[in-house]
């Protein structure tokens, strides 16, 4: 149990373009989801925190026009990568809260890897 | 001063070996200590998840937190290659809408 995906799980694009990455929560109902970004040899940053129904919450220095995130239901978070640019070539990883159990607890997808020419 | 510090390493080990793996943290805030490994283009996975002090026994794997020292271990008994990956502490406060704050990672290598 408490499996997330990610959609897709590499992508190529070149700049300038739009990428969206889907985040499912596949047996298990989320509250809340997470994204990440983690560039090589570095640990994981908290981009932003999406709770179902409501607006993302993003960290400083995080553009939120940049980095669209919509929370749609309980399984199902989205990142679009807005004007992608080559610094924006990246580990992007979610990970979800479970509605139930306990609250910190918080389960990861695979990562995308996202390059920009 | 960051907020958690980890040893990036990176660390190698012979199989068979006992792995001692430490991370320090200046906010006394938290309570909940956590322990992920991730694999080379992987999602981290949850390996031990602790509460408060004291110590945590899953397997191979021992989580030990003492809060009066600010300092977490994961210690990893008889060791595999299979257990090289990078290993990221993460804590974080009881309370509502705190998050995680990673450690920077141990890379750990476990030769055969």
């Amino acid at each position: 149990g408490a499996v997330v995906s990610q959609h897709p799980s590499r992508v190529i694009c070149k700049s300038g373009t739009s990428v969206k990455i889907e985040c499912r929560s596949l047996d298990f109902q989320a509250t809340t989801m997470f994204w990440y970004r983690q560039f090589p040899k570095q640990s994981l940053m908290l981009m932003a925190t999406s709770n179902e129904g409501s607006k993302a919450t993003y960290e400083q220095g995080v553009e939120k026009d940049k980095f669209l995130i919509n929370h749609a239901s309980l399984t199902l978070s989205t990142l679009t990568v807005t004007s992608a640019h080559p610094e924006d070539s990246s580990f992007y990883i979610c990970s979800a809260r479970p509605r139930q159990g306990p609250y910190n607890e918080q389960f990861f997808g695979p990562g995308t890897r996202l390059t920009v020419l | 001063q960051k907020e958690v510090e980890q040893d990036p390493g990176p660390l190698s080990v012979p199989e068979g070996a006992i792995v001692s793996l430490n991370c320090t943290y200046s906010n006394s805030a938290f309570q909940y200590f956590m322990w992920y490994r991730q694999y080379s283009r992987k999602g981290p996975e949850l390996l031990m998840y602790t509460y408060s002090s004291g110590n945590k026994e899953d397997g191979r794997f021992t989580a030990q937190v003492d809060k009066s020292s600010k300092y977490i271990s994961l210690f990893i008994r008889d060791s595999q290659p299979s257990d090289s990956a990078t290993y990221l502490c993460a804590m974080s406060a009881y309370n509502y809408g705190q998050n995680f704050v990673f450690g920077p990672g141990t890379r750990l290598s476990v030769l055969p």
